[in-house]
């Protein structure tokens, strides 16, 4: 199984800063038919199910803030988020769909400092 | 508007069985595979079913020959048989939609999730 790993843990951003989380996936998640990394990042405020923000590493889901953005390539991904609002506090997760079985990282926790 | 709502979570002892259900609307049910993913505190979340359109059911190693999916596409109804349960299978289920889209192999509508605990 691909195993994806994120850093940091958590991390703590003023408002209106960028916040930047990590994502890497112990090989490729590049699906050479599409072109396109198979790679996702999730949202998950407390007490509410994930959300899905991004797929094909850099593409954002209908809805998505454009302050949410994604990139990467291979196996090393980033979430970035340009200017933290206080409504973005949540655990954001990578997932990788290449293959079966889909597997998400161990999560990064976004507050305020 | 999609809704996924789930039901059956319970305490139940280590090698006990039960069932889980997840009623869908607001959207074609039939034309969508499904999935239950959980999330523990441990571990995060893991993936541990899905079904295709077809009926084709899938699993992770952790739970083969132990879950097992299935759906009604006539009531809009998913299932989850949990037999064999362990204290590691403590966990809060959620029925998740796979999307059709050029976002397939992701999850993106999850229901508020049951929460399934087993000990003794």
């Amino acid at each position: 199984d691909i195993v994806m790993t994120q850093s940091p843990d958590s991390l703590a951003v003023s408002l209106g800063e960028r916040a930047t989380i990590n994502c890497k996936s112990s090989q490729s998640v590049f699906k050479s038919s599409k072109n396109k990394h198979n790679l996702a990042w999730y949202q998950q405020k407390p007490g509410q199910p994930p959300k899905l923000l991004i797929y094909w590493a850099s593409t954002r889901e209908s809805g998505v803030p454009d302050r949410f953005s994604g990139s990467g390539s291979g196996t090393d991904f980033t979430l970035t988020i340009s200017s933290l609002q206080a409504e973005d506090v949540a655990v954001y997760y990578c997932q990788h769909y290449l293959d079966s079985p889909p597997i998400f990282g161990e999560g990064t926790k976004v507050e305020i400092k | 508007e999609v809704q996924l709502v789930e039901s059956g979570g319970d305490l139940v002892q280590p090698g006990e069985s039960l069932r889980l259900s997840c009623a869908a609307s607001g959207f074609t049910f039939s034309t969508y595979d499904m999935h239950w993913v959980r999330q523990t505190a441990g571990k995060g979340l893991e993936w541990v079913s899905a079904i295709g359109t077809a009926g084709d059911t899938h699993y992770p190693g952790s739970v083969k020959g132990r879950f097992t999916i299935s759906r009604d596409n006539d009531k809009n109804f998913l299932y989850l048989q949990m037999n064999s349960l362990r204290a590691g299978d403590t966990a809060v289920y959620y029925c998740v939609r796979g999307p059709r889209g050029d976002n397939y192999g992701t999850f993106d509508y999850w229901g508020q999730g049951t929460l399934v605990t087993v000990s003794s």
